[in-house]
């Protein structure tokens, strides 16, 4: 138990359908962080947040839309998504982003399977 | 970004020790050596960290070299738990970015 959770864990969905993938950390860390993993590709960073405010997008197509209402929980509201965009995403927390020895703690991840 | 190099896999048995090297060759001044791992069906998780002198923690060594273009991460005593696939990666110190590479899967027999 890393104090990060996902859920669903598992998400199958249409490209018509409108899905939202929840992240919840129990840790009081000021940044959250959307990854995503696709299979044989590194992880690679989608969103940050820092005090709520989103800090970093990186190039992420409009379909995928992060939601930060509070440090405690973190959104990634998706529609109309392809089949390529099936991964593993992962979300992360971490307590302080400008300092150096900051490290970050994921979660187990949302395996997201589109048809 | 500078980048990392590291082998595609490695293999150990139970209760040896294991040296991951990674080659950062461009690597700048400001960027220190992270090191996480991902066990099967898990995200990331942090080992340990250094700019230049060589750490410990309850997990891992890291040994950085002098010029800094390689560090190598040291389990002391491999164990079934420990397969997983290590990222060896550099994070310049303004930034929290975390730019993971392929990594090195580790695998470990009892």
């Amino acid at each position: 138990e890393t104090g990060v959770t996902q859920t669903p864990r598992h998400l199958v969905m249409g490209m018509t359908n409108k899905k939202s993938l929840k992240c919840e950390q129990h840790l009081g860390h000021n940044a959250m962080y959307w990854y995503k993993q696709s299979a044989k590709k590194p992880l690679e960073l989608m969103f940050v947040y820092s005090l709520e405010e989103r800090v970093e997008n990186n190039s992420v197509p409009s379909r995928f839309s992060p939601e930060c209402p509070n440090s405690s929980h973190l959104f990634l509201h998706l529609h109309t998504l392809q089949p390529e965009d099936s991964a593993l995403y992962l979300c992360a927390s971490s307590q302080d982003p400008e300092d150096i020895y900051n490290e970050q703690f994921f979660g187990p991840g949302t395996r997201l399977t589109v048809l | 970004d500078a980048k990392t190099t590291q082998p595609n896999s490695m293999e150990s048995n139970e209760e040896e020790p294991v040296h991951l090297p990674c080659n950062h060759s461009t690597i700048s001044g400001t960027d220190y050596i992270h090191w996480y791992r991902q066990l099967p069906s898990q995200g990331p998780e942090y080992v340990i960290h250094g700019l230049t002198s060589n750490v410990n923690n309850r997990m891992a060594s890291l040994a950085i070299a002098e010029d800094r273009k390689s560090s190598t991460l040291i389990l002391h005593r491999a164990t079934l738990r420990d397969a997983a696939v290590y990222y060896c990666i550099l994070r310049p110190y303004n930034t929290d970015k975390l730019i993971f590479g392929t990594g090195t899967r580790l695998q470990v027999f009892p």
